[in-house]
């Protein structure tokens, strides 16, 4: 079955600093979609990426799906203390899905 | 418009118990799927329904059941509780029919406690 590896679990960076956390399948994926989760929150989605090569941007985030279609990255330029959360994949192989692990993100002042 | 609501919010429960819990998708979304979330395990996903049939469904013992509802609102259902089924129980709703992109708006979950 599809195996859906997040890589760090946890990153802790100063105010300021860059963030990347990345996602991997062992299958091609349709498509894949990221989440952010606030601590005591719940998951909000943040994009939806589908085709290979994909690059999205809002605002200090960059999203990249990979030219084979079974990795992403989430990348924070100069994180701020609204950052602060768990951020997730959720990674479409047509009827399977399956949530990454998550990445902690934690930032200090 | 309103968001996804999940009832109760918390419950405390013993082993052996059963309990249901509730959502209410948002208004036009027929697609409702449920989650688990536990520190150990993260996100996992329960089964997703569709125009009250059961779409797809993760690997969980058949004592987590679901259904769903002719107005789209979900249930679902744990029997005979272990000490284990403690976590967040997220219900997710969207609008997809056909295929499964769009994205997933999430409810404020139920927290439950075995004792």
């Amino acid at each position: 079955g599809q195996q859906v590896m997040q890589i760090p679990q946890y990153q802790h960076v100063q105010e300021g600093e860059d963030f990347t956390t990345y996602c991997n399948s062992s299958t091609t994926l349709s498509n894949i979609q990221w989440y952010k989760q606030r601590p005591g929150g719940h998951p909000v989605f943040l994009i939806q990426l589908v085709k290979s090569g994909e690059v999205k941007k809002q605002k200090r985030l960059t999203f990249q799906f990979g030219e084979a279609k079974k990795n992403s990255s989430l990348h924070i330029t100069a994180t701020q203390t609204t950052d602060v959360g768990t951020y997730f994949c959720a990674a479409y192989n047509n009827n399977d899905m399956r949530f990454g692990a998550g990445t902690r993100l934690t930032v200090k002042p | 418009k309103a968001g996804v609501t999940q009832t109760p919010r918390y419950l405390i429960k013993t082993r052996g118990q059963q309990v249901t819990l509730s959502c209410s998708p948002i208004s036009g979304h027929r697609s409702v799927s449920w989650y688990q979330q536990t520190p150990g395990q993260g996100l996992q996903f329960l089964f997703e329904y569709f125009s009250e049939t059961q779409r797809n469904k993760g690997n969980f013992p058949g004592r987590f059941s679901g259904r769903q509802f002719s107005n789209s609102r979900s249930e679902m259902n744990v029997s005979t509780l272990e000490l284990g089924d403690s976590a967040l129980y997220l219900c997710a709703s969207r609008t997809s029919g056909t295929g499964y992109t769009g994205e997933l708006f999430f409810g404020e979950g139920s927290r439950l406690t075995v004792l």
